[in-house]
């Protein structure tokens, strides 16, 4: 089975640093994507960690820690177009490596 | 950057009639994925689809739904006699292959009546 815990919620203040965190337990491990989702809209791809470690794209990075079980997305100098769902999604290693989504972390961003 | 395509982007129908939703994924990718949210939930995995035949589906993924490459670029999901539940943003997505990234479609929302 698949388990993927995120935060419901969180605000942070226009040009600070926000981390959302996602622990996982899942029968495989094939990757980890974070994905940023405005309402109504289709989830667009942020970032991707498959090795233990920090990937970095501009405002945003991704770590990984593969024994933890645990992910965090971290968004530099926040813009008011932040505030978005931020989705949490694990690609198992069976069948077709399909891809399972948290929750997600509503952001709002406040000026 | 190439996208994902879903046709229509909303579509209400009554409890009990079919709808078929259609997806027109990126050229080059081999993989297609049907996924769901209903409002204020997560993004639900229904199924995937490679070389013309299902390779995985969800629980979700009962006998009321079929999924179809009619042609070389279209990929529909087929829901036969749906019910209020039905009710949600059904995403198509596709990906070069197992290990790439999911392109995703802005979305069929979907309203049961």
């Amino acid at each position: 089975g698949q388990n993927i815990d995120q935060p419901t919620e969180m605000t942070a203040t226009e040009g600070a640093i926000v981390q959302i965190n996602c622990t996982y337990q899942t029968s495989g491990f094939n990757g980890l994507f974070w994905y940023q989702q405005h309402a109504g809209e289709a989830p667009t791809f942020l970032s991707y960690n498959v090795l233990d470690g920090l990937e970095e794209k501009g405002r945003f990075s991704s770590f990984l820690s593969r024994s933890k079980g645990y992910s965090y997305l971290l968004l530099k100098e926040l813009q008011m177009k932040d505030s978005a769902s931020y989705l949490c999604a694990v690609r198992d290693q069976t069948g077709a490596n399909n891809l399972f989504f948290g929750t997600g972390t509503r952001l709002t961003v406040i000026p | 950057e190439p996208e994902v395509t879903q046709t229509p982007s909303h579509q209400v129908t009554q409890m009990g009639q079919e709808v078929i939703l259609r997806c027109v994924p990126i050229s080059n990718h081999l993989y297609f994925y049907w996924y769901r949210q209903i409002l204020g939930q997560k993004v639900e995995f229904l199924v995937s689809f490679y070389n013309n035949e299902i390779s995985e589906k969800s629980e979700i993924f009962d006998d009321q739904f079929s999924v179809e490459r009619p042609d070389g670029s279209n990929f529909t999901l087929k829901i036969r006699s749906t019910k209020l539940e039905d009710s949600a943003m059904y995403f198509c997505a596709s990906s070069e292959n197992p290990q790439g990234r999911y392109t995703f479609g802005s979305g069929t929302r979907l309203t049961v009546v």
